[in-house]
């Protein structure tokens, strides 16, 4: 079956304490991205990237690292995390990195995070 | 990219035809129409889009007016699984970025 997976679905955690959310696809996508979404914010783009070795911030990526040593997976960093990053965190992906069908966007499940 | 402008909610009878309006009266020549939706808590899903023409897959139909100032979205057999926020967004393609940012949306919600 085609899909985006993410793990963890479910984190709680402590400020300070570095942890990785893991994102694979199995479509081979060129195109994989983080969002955040919280309320009233709604859905922004963290880190993006356009193919292997090719990453981009988005417009809210301070306190995140990304890395796409592989075409399927796109892992999010938080070295530091901080309560202001507490969030609903989808990663998404797309066939193409540019053009109109790159906004045909798969996103998986999402991974809510707490940091206490 | 434009405004889009959704009604806040609707309700839709199961079995029946939802139609979805979207206004976006300062879409350019260039902008395309992308509907999107989110079932409580979960990722989006892409459902479809189109430019100018009246566009038709699985899951949906857009209908774009000649003036392509407004478009609606039409679910033609609503089910109690179509409950979910429909997002219409206006896009220009850039070159890169992609980035999908939502507005507030339309909580449809299909009553038995």
């Amino acid at each position: 079956e085609a899909q985006v997976t993410q793990n963890p679905r479910y984190l709680i955690t402590v400020t300070g304490k570095k942890l990785t959310v893991t994102c694979s696809q199995n479509m081979n996508h060129e195109y994989m991205s983080w969002y955040r979404q919280d309320p009233g914010l709604g859905l922004r783009q963290i880190y993006y990237s356009m193919n292997v070795e090719v990453t981009d911030k988005g417009d809210v990526p301070e306190g995140y690292k990304v890395s796409r040593k592989e075409k399927r997976n796109f892992p999010l960093i938080l070295e530091s995390p901080s309560p202001n990053q507490t969030s609903l965190y989808f990663c998404a992906s797309s066939l193409r990195a540019s053009g109109v069908h790159s906004y045909e966007q798969y996103f998986g499940p999402g991974t809510r995070l707490t940091v206490t | 990219d434009a405004k889009t402008t959704q009604p806040p909610s609707m309700d839709c009878a199961e079995g029946r035809a939802a139609n979805l309006p979207c206004n976006h009266s300062t879409i350019s020549g260039n902008e395309y129409v992308y509907w999107y939706r989110q079932i409580h808590s979960q990722g989006p899903q892409y459902i479809i889009h189109g430019l100018k023409n009246n566009e038709t897959n699985e899951m949906a139909s857009l209908i774009i007016t000649e003036d392509r100032k407004s478009s609606t979205l039409i679910l033609p057999h609503a089910t109690l699984r179509d409950t979910a926020v429909y997002y219409c967004i206006a896009l220009w393609i850039k070159a890169a970025g992609n980035k999908l940012t939502f507005g507030g949306g339309t909580r449809v919600l299909v009553k038995p």
